[in-house]
This record gives C-alpha cells, structure tokens and sequence, in this order.
C-alpha cells in the first residue's frame, strides 16, 4: 500500500526567502505525481503534475522534481509571497490491486511573513 | 483547462436527515470520480472511488449504506450522506480524471457539512 510521507509539515518563512517542500512516497511505480495548494477550508489547486516519465515541471515561480526510483519529490519555491500561505499536498497516482488510487501526504502548512 | 463543479459548498442540515452532494465535471468526460473527507488540520482521506456505470468502490470502513455514490453518467457523480449525524460533519471534496491513466486528477471546490 503506497504511503506518502511530507516534511515538514509546517514551515515559516520571511518573505522573499527561497524554500523547499519535501515529499517522499513507498512505491516507485506510480503513473504521476501531484503538487497541491489548499486555503482554509477551501478546495485543492492543482500546481504542477510531473508524469512517471519526467524529472521536474516548472510555473513562474515554482519547480517540482520527481526522483522515481528514490520515492522523493521536491516543490521549490522562489521569493516566496505573503500569497503563497497556504497548505501544500503532495499525491501519488498508482495502480494497487484494488485499482488505481491517489495517495495524499498529510501536507505542509506554510506561511510566509511580510 | 479542465473544471470540476461541486454543489453545494456549504450545507448545515438536521440530525437523521440525507444530504447529496453533486460532482460536475463541465468540460470532459469523467471517466472515473473519487470522494475525499477531510477532517480538521488533516489530509484527505479517499473514501470511494466510482466509475461510471459501475457500483463504487468503498475504502475499509466507509459504509457504502451510508455514502450512496452514484456516477450515472460521464459528467455526474452523486455523494448522498444517509440519516446524517454530527460526526458526519466534515468537508468533502470530489475529484474528476479523464480515460487515461496518466490524466490529472481535478478537484471540486469541495462542500463543507455541518450537521447539528
């Protein structure tokens, strides 16, 4: 069963600083994996989706890399903003004998200070 | 790009009461949907999986008498909380993907319930 590990799961920032959120999940054979944001009490914002094949994605000012083989994925953000408060989720999408599923972290609450 | 359309977004209903929630998907063809929970400071927790035209697929200890899904078409998914209680209160959210397996995963803006 695939277990998605994120650290830390809080983290808080000066603005402008650069950061690195950490996820790391069990079993390698995943078809994709996600990077979310979610605001208080408000649904997920999907961020970037690196396919099983690929080693990072890039928007502005974030960039995600994907190490298969080593179960770890990294979400860098750059001069970070106030805006950028939020939690982050990572999830896996593999295939498990019961069909294929998405795997959640349990996220990591940031908050960049002005 | 691709948009899932959760209704309501927010509902308070009495104990004993049923409440369906509606998953949408406005702008492809949703060939399989997930029902997530999401308890206070937590992540979301997968609570069935339905394809369309296909009985769901509940996880371990989600009562299937209980959520009654329903994907009846393409476009449609149904989550309906039977005889709710106050711990049924939590927020629900929905995600869409399309046919192939390497498809994102988009998501409702979920639906917060209070039951009281």
């Amino acid at each position: 069963k695939q277990e998605v590990t994120q650290i830390p799961a809080a983290l808080s920032v000066p603005e402008g600083e650069n950061l690195v959120l950490n996820c790391s999940f069990t079993d390698s054979a995943i078809y994709n994996l996600q990077w979310f944001r979610q605001d208080p009490g408000k649904g997920l914002t999907s961020l970037l989706l690196i396919q099983s094949s690929q080693r990072e994605q890039t928007s502005g000012r974030l960039n995600a890399s994907l190490d298969k083989s080593s179960g770890r994925s990294t979400l860098y953000i750059a001069a970070s903003q106030p805006g950028d408060s939020a939690t982050y989720l990572c999830a896996v999408f593999n295939q498990e004998t019961s069909g294929s599923r998405l795997t959640f972290g349990e996220g990591t609450q940031l908050t960049v200070n002005p | 790009g691709a948009v899932v359309s959760q209704h309501p977004s927010r509902v308070i209903c009495k104990s004993g009461t049923s409440v369906k929630i509606e998953c949408r998907s406005l702008d492809f063809q949703a060939t399989t949907m997930f029902w997530y929970r999401q308890f206070p400071k937590q992540s979301l927790m997968l609570m069935a999986t339905s394809n369309e035209g296909s009985k769901a697929t509940y996880e371990q200890g989600v009562e299937k008498d209980k959520f009654l899904i329903n994907h009846a078409s393409l476009t449609l998914s149904t989550l309906t909380v039977t005889s709710a209680h106050p711990e049924d209160s939590s927020f629900y959210i929905c995600s869409a993907a399309g046919g192939y397996y390497n498809s994102p995963l988009h998501f409702g803006n979920g639906t917060r319930l209070t039951v009281t």
